[in-house]
């Protein structure tokens, strides 16, 4: 699986918006771009997915640069409830069925 | 729908002890999937199934079993527990869309410590 780069941590403020960066240099035209969290003593979640174009759901955006080497998940007004951990993952869909968690982006949220 | 459950919500184990970890969704997935998170770091792949009767090794095998004999049901087992299999262990299930996108559900998680 192709590997992601995403910062260990992140700060923003309740209310504000919050974009989450996520680099993928090697990504293959199949992979699909997957972001889950995981909140205080909790299992992950599915956020959002996408393979080349913008996705918006109640949860989030996301936004797919045009080579996709990068991504960006946008939470647009993030609440104390979005503070957790954010992981970025690749998935080739098809037959490869698992998916590979990294370390993710720790998102504080200040009051 | 209850979505994936696990038992024990926590367990300590001795050194050299073996115990069965619980794992049942209702959504009719057909894959399921067995995580461990040690403090600080991502989930690593311990075993998964794709289906009943099915199963192979993740990332981070040794130590432990698995057997698939509904679609509902995968319990994990741990043989002669030791200290560096405390962690946090979530089950997981999935579908696949039509596109073959896989959106994973996760239980609550077991924590388990090994003293």
């Amino acid at each position: 699986d192709a590997k992601t780069t995403q910062p260990n941590s992140m700060e923003s403020n309740e209310e504000e918006p919050v974009h989450l960066p996520c680099n993928h240099s090697t990504i293959s035209g199949t992979d699909y771009i997957h972001w889950y969290r995981q909140l205080p003593s909790q299992g992950p979640e599915y956020v959002i997915h996408g393979l080349t174009s913008n996705v918006n759901n109640r949860m989030a955006s996301l936004a797919i640069a045009e080579d996709r080497k990068s991504s960006t998940l946008i939470l647009h007004r993030a609440t104390l409830r979005d503070a957790a951990v954010y992981y970025c993952i690749l998935n080739g869909g098809g037959s490869n069925y698992k998916l590979t968690f990294g370390k993710g982006t720790l998102l504080t949220v200040n009051p | 729908n209850a979505g994936v459950t696990q038992t024990p919500k926590f367990r300590i184990l001795k050194i050299g002890q073996s115990m069965t970890l619980q794992c049942t969704q209702d959504m009719n997935h057909n894959y399921m999937y067995w995580y461990r998170q040690d403090p600080g770091m991502g989930l690593k792949l311990i075993y998964y199934s794709v289906g009943a009767g099915i199963t192979d090794k993740g990332e981070v095998p040794n130590g432990y079993n698995v057997s698939r004999s509904t679609t509902e049901d995968f319990p994990l087992r741990l043989e002669l527990a030791a200290p560096s299999q405390t962690s946090v262990y979530f089950c997981a299930s999935s579908f696949r869309t039509s596109g073959g996108v896989v959106e994973q559900f996760f239980g609550p998680g077991t924590r388990l410590t090994v003293l």
